[in-house]
């Protein structure tokens, strides 16, 4: 079983749409979460930290179930300019210390 | 800050060079990781430093790749000889700490092996 799983998508919305990103986890150990979003031919950057009682930046909203081993990623009023890839991110510490593990992402299309 | 600067951002080399990639982490961090990443297999971790010592290279796919941290400020990831499975965007990212902040990663280096 993979360490992050994710929908691969792809999602293709319209402009002014509310999306969401689910994303599972396997080592309940975990402590750190995270979105990173990749456009096309480019490096991961970080969209947004996951926190337990969940947390909103501007359009973006990211949710995390503990019991549940889920993170979410809503965005609401879509742009164009939000078409990329999200990574679901993962830390883990129940083996290494400091790994980090990426889910292979969902791609996101809106469209005029 | 200038970011994760790697280098170079494009190679390409023939089966059975050495291929070698530079990564200059982000001044003051002090953890460094090495990625791969392909269509298949989407992004894998390869070896991780802090200050400047390996710490897990259970990543590292055999003996052909190697990892180096001489200092805080430069390390080299080193294939040889290169294959043509070897092709993939392979990044550098830094941070400044092991697991509780965000990694910075580099543009990457997209390496084609022919």
């Amino acid at each position: 079983r993979k360490e992050v799983e994710q929908d691969p998508g792809p999602f293709n919305v319209p402009e002014g749409a509310t999306v969401a990103f689910n994303c599972t986890y396997s080592n309940s150990a975990s402590q750190s979460f995270f979105w990173y979003r990749q456009d096309c031919r480019k490096e991961p950057k970080l969209l947004m930290s996951v926190y337990s009682s969940g947390n909103e930046d501007g359009r973006f909203t990211a949710q995390l179930n503990r019991a549940s081993q889920y993170i979410s990623l809503l965005i609401r009023d879509s742009k164009l300019s939000d078409s990329a890839t999200y990574l679901c991110v993962v830390n883990d510490r129940g083996s290494t210390l400091g790994r980090l593990y990426f889910g292979r992402g969902t791609q996101l299309t809106v469209w005029p | 800050d200038a970011g994760v600067i790697q280098s170079p951002r494009h190679e390409v080399t023939e089966m059975g060079q050495e291929v070698t990639l530079r990564c200059k982490p982000i001044s003051g961090h002090n953890s460094l990781f090495w990625y791969r990443q392909t269509m298949m297999r989407g992004l894998e971790l390869l070896i991780y430093f802090n200050n400047n010592v390996p710490i897990d290279d259970s990543g590292m796919p055999e003996d052909r790749f190697s990892a180096k941290m001489p200092n805080a400020s430069f390390s080299t990831l080193k294939i040889q000889p290169s294959e043509p499975r070897d092709s993939a965007v392979y990044f550098c990212a830094s941070s400044p700490r092991r697991d509780l902040y965000g990694y910075t990663f580099g543009s990457g280096t997209r390496l084609t092996v022919v």
